[in-house]
């Protein structure tokens, strides 16, 4: 499981603050992605960078933000826009040498608003 | 963009027995299909992918079959084990040429249940 962190485990939030989660890989990676998964629902792609300094928007991007100022390293924020905060938030990073497709995820972090 | 569907939403299986999850993409450029295993409040682990230039593909009790004509493909479980229990996920991946290329796109999840 070594290789990709995420912190904290749990956390949890009042409605109208901004929260930002940690997502930390040594495993070298150029691809970095931020996904939400709620009950009875897959994982929806927040956010993703492919390299350092550059992310793009995902299928759910509003009410959150992120940075990739280094190539291990790339927080979330969830803004006060976010009408739903509550989720299991899933960090995932990938190699981008050729024929590396998969996706390793960390171990999530479970954001409460309260 | 892409859109995956996946069924059955859950699965019960007497252990011994086979389970088989299935799933369809729309965009015809997907060109990886990878597989996750999520253990109950765990992390997704990839267990099993395939590429389009192949239509099979097997580790040990795990199998998947890949039909690119009718765009979909499934996940084959044989002798299935009570720790085979977890919430399964497909995905398919968007080609080069499309607009979000190399993201994955994932099913709903299907919830196995292997009963002793």
């Amino acid at each position: 499981d070594g290789g990709i962190t995420q912190s904290p485990k749990y956390l949890f939030r009042k409605e109208g603050q901004n929260v930002t989660l940690s997502c930390e890989q040594n495993l070298n990676h150029d691809a970095m992605y931020w996904y939400r998964q709620d009950p009875g629902q897959g994982l929806r792609l927040i956010y993703y960078s492919q390299i350092v300094n550059d992310f793009q928007k995902g299928d759910i991007a509003e009410g959150y933000s992120v940075s990739r100022e280094k190539k291990e390293s790339f927080p979330l924020t969830v803004t006060s826009a976010q009408k739903n905060p509550t989720a299991f938030y899933l960090c995932a990073s990938r190699s981008g040498l050729a024929g590396k497709n998969e996706q390793f995820f960390g171990p999530g972090t479970r954001l409460t608003v309260l | 963009g892409e859109n995956v569907e996946q069924h059955p939403s859950t699965l019960s299986v007497q252990e011994g027995d086979s389970a088989v999850i299935k799933c369809t993409y729309s965009d015809s450029a997907s060109n990886y299909f990878p597989w996750y295993k999520q253990e109950l409040g765990k992390r997704p682990q990839l267990i099993i992918d395939i590429r389009s230039n192949v239509g099979e593909k097997k580790d040990q009790r795990i199998a998947v079959t890949l039909n690119k004509t009718a765009k979909h493909f499934s996940l084959h479980i044989t002798e299935t084990q009570p720790e085979d229990s977890a919430v399964y996920f497909c995905a398919a991946r968007a080609g080069i040429s499309s607009g979000s290329a190399r993201q994955l796109t994932f099913g709903s999840g299907t919830q196995l249940t292997v009963l002793p």
